[in-house]
């Protein structure tokens, strides 16, 4: 079936450095796009979305760039920080459906060293 | 404005009982959705209700069941608990009433099957 997939499954990075997460899709008739961070024992916190129409979306500290050519989704996070350091997972959905069901991605495990 | 309200927190059952989880969406929202995470599956939808109609439901056995008030909360149940079970279930809200509005999760409610 289709899927949303990650790169990479960890990541560390200095704090203060830039960090990017990537995210692989596979549902040509996904629209809409949502990132979330999971701290542990958590629930995910919703951090931004894009949708198809768009190719790119600041956020405070963050980024969402959408390739649709070739299915990819990226999370860039400006100087990271300690408080960064989390799970993050990015999710699709087809909004045409009528619902709302998302499908997640593996997650990638973002560490931030000191 | 409060969050999504997931009830209890924490929980343990024995095989073969059955459980209810509680969600109180965020004021306004009449979307909920139900999730469950564990670590070899990662994320993965359960169901999703609107208006206290269920329109959409994942590839989960008929043991798990959800229903809507009319006051938009959600309660799902888990019945003939299996050690499989045990996860973190998540709840989501959304206002639901035009695609692509934003999904915001609870705490979750971690269960755990002896």
């Amino acid at each position: 079936g289709e899927s949303v997939g990650l790169h990479l499954p960890t990541l560390s990075v200095q704090e203060g450095d830039n960090s990017i997460i990537n995210c692989a899709y596979s549902n040509s008739a996904s629209d809409y796009f949502i990132w979330y961070k999971q701290e542990s024992g958590k629930g995910p916190q919703f951090i931004i979305d894009i949708r198809s129409n768009m190719d790119k979306r600041q956020g405070q500290r963050v980024t969402v760039l959408l390739n649709k050519t070739v299915k990819h989704l990226s999370l860039q996070i400006a100087a990271t920080q300690p408080g960064d350091s989390a799970v993050y997972f990015c999710a699709e959905t087809s909004t045409g459906a009528g619902s709302y069901q998302l499908t997640f991605g593996k997650g990638t495990k973002l560490s931030v060293i000191p | 404005k409060a969050g999504v309200t997931q009830t209890p927190r924490y929980l343990i059952k024995t095989r073969g009982q059955q459980v209810t989880l509680s969600c109180s969406p965020i004021s306004g929202h009449r979307s909920v959705s139900w999730y469950q995470q564990t670590p070899g599956q990662g994320l993965q939808f359960l169901f999703e209700y609107f208006s206290e109609t269920q329109r959409n439901k994942g590839n989960f056995p008929g043991r798990f069941s959800g229903r809507q008030f009319s006051n938009s909360r959600s309660e799902m149940n888990v019945s003939t608990l299996e050690l499989g079970d045990s996860a973190l279930y998540l709840c989501a809200s959304s206002v639901g009433q035009a695609s692509g509005n934003t999904i915001y999760f609870g705490e979750g409610s971690w269960l755990t099957v002896v």
